[in-house]
């Protein structure tokens, strides 16, 4: 199947700092990427769509000038946590879908801890 | 809000038996997505079944979809010790579009 690869694994920062998260779709190109969010023994939670070449789409309740998104190619789209705080520890997710296609392609994550 | 809710939330099951685990969800549909996590993982998709479609195979896995009843099952046959993960349903209104992740089933098969 796609490969889709998030970068980095996991990043431990302080707080105020900001972490830039990377998605790459390796052997396609992906019009849309979406961005998750899991708490502990919780669910994925969305928080927003990248669409290549255009603004994110952010759920409700979701800051967008906390969580810069960035869709510049359709293979790279970026996840930019700005003056995190411990709250905003969490395992992070990016998907990615192909064009003209159904499934979703996951990437292996990254799980923050900002102390 | 997630609109998918899945039973049970744990399953402890023996190595060999099956696993049943189900999902409910809320407004149409267009694919119904079966997806599993190992602790602290990414997602690996396990089986997509689409609307008009009842039910599919994939190796060990049986997935139904009832569209009347809003729900779908997976059943995992002769479990194995590492089938051991976390097992969400996704649903997605339009191909391509935003997946809403179902709460999960923690799975757990002892050797």
């Amino acid at each position: 199947g796609a490969v889709v690869s998030q970068h980095p694994s996991w990043v431990i920062c302080k707080s105020g700092t900001s972490v830039k998260i990377e998605c790459r779709s390796l052997d396609f190109q992906a019009t849309t990427m979406f961005w998750y969010r899991q708490f502990p023994k919780q669910s994925l939670m969305l928080m927003a769509t990248s669409n290549e070449g255009s603004k994110a789409t952010y759920e409700q309740g979701v800051e967008k000038d906390k969580f810069l998104i960035n869709h510049a190619s359709l293979t790279l789209s970026t996840l930019t946590v700005t003056s995190a705080h411990p709250e905003d520890s969490s395992f992070y997710i990016c998907s990615a879908v192909a064009v003209r296609d159904t499934e979703a392609f996951f990437g292996q994550g990254t799980r923050l801890t900002v102390v | 809000s997630q609109q998918g809710e899945e039973d049970p939330q744990a399953l402890s099951i023996q190595e060999g038996e099956n696993a049943t685990m189900n999902c409910s969800y809320k407004t149409s549909i267009n694919n119904l997505q079966w997806y599993r996590q190992n602790s602290g993982r990414g997602l690996v998709h396990l089986i997509l079944i689409r609307s008009n479609e009842r039910e599919k195979h994939s190796g060990r896995l049986r997935v139904t979809l009832d569209t009347s009843k809003k729900s779908s099952s997976l059943l995992i046959t002769a479990s194995r010790a590492a089938d051991t993960a976390s097992y969400f349903c996704a649903t997605d209104r339009t191909s391509g579009s935003r997946l809403t992740f179902g709460e999960g089933t923690q799975l757990t098969v002892n050797p």
